[in-house]
């Protein structure tokens, strides 16, 4: 079965910052790979996937990511990061059935 | 808004208690989804239903029972629930079970047993 790593529990980040968050995969022959954000007492909403095709995926809230076969990452990204993007964020990937396998999970804490 | 609704969002019961767990969605997507999730852990998968016929267990304790009456409904049925069941519950839905398919996450219900 595929598995994802997410390598930072936290990453606090001042308001207007850039951040990154990464994410790296196990190795697979073919791979779709998702990114979700859960807010506090709230459940999961999709980011944004990569299914195939361009290895840059945007998504929502001015988040991107960046398909990475050679270093098999897909880290997430935003150029200036908000207040209300605090929030926990879990890179997945699915198996059979489309079970998702979710990693460890990142905790944004944006200060202002 | 969410488009999977969970209801209730808060439920604390007893160990003897029965109780259900209630998953809607409209979006005709026809596999569905529960999840538990534990305070700052990653929800991990229960069940998974596609076409109403439930096609993953991973091996949850017989105190947990689905049950998916039509393709827009998804119940989680409790009995006997230790301590140790306390967590969030979150239902999900996607289009197929294809690994392509996105799902997409009710707001969970916060269970606590007493």
């Amino acid at each position: 079965a595929q598995s994802v790593t997410q390598l930072d529990s936290q990453v606090p980040v001042f308001e207007e910052a850039p951040v990154e968050l990464r994410c790296n995969y196990s190795s697979s022959v073919s791979v779709y790979l998702f990114w979700y954000v859960q807010y506090p007492n709230q459940g999961l909403q999709l980011l944004l996937k990569y299914l195939s095709g361009s290895t840059l995926v945007k998504g929502i809230n001015g988040f991107e990511a960046e398909f990475n076969k050679s270093q098999t990452s897909f880290h997430l990204r935003k150029p200036s990061v908000h207040i209300s993007d605090t929030a926990e964020y879990f890179c997945a990937v699915p198996n059979a059935g489309n079970m998702l396998t979710f990693g460890g999970g990142t905790r944004l804490m944006v200060k202002p | 808004d969410t488009e999977v609704t969970q209801t209730p969002k808060h439920l604390v019961m007893g160990m003897t208690n029965k109780k259900s767990l209630k998953c809607e969605q409209h979006m005709g997507h026809r596999a569905m989804y529960w999840y538990k999730q534990k305070a700052k852990k990653p929800p991990e998968l229960m069940f998974v239903y596609s076409y109403e016929k439930l096609s993953i267990n991973e091996s949850v304790p017989s105190r947990f029972s689905p049950e998916c009456p039509n393709s827009s409904l998804l119940n989680l049925h409790l009995h006997a629930l230790q301590p140790e069941d306390s967590a969030l519950y979150l239902c999900a839905s996607s289009r197929g079970t294809g690994a392509s398919q996105p799902q997409h996450f009710g707001d969970g219900t916060r269970l606590s047993i007493l």
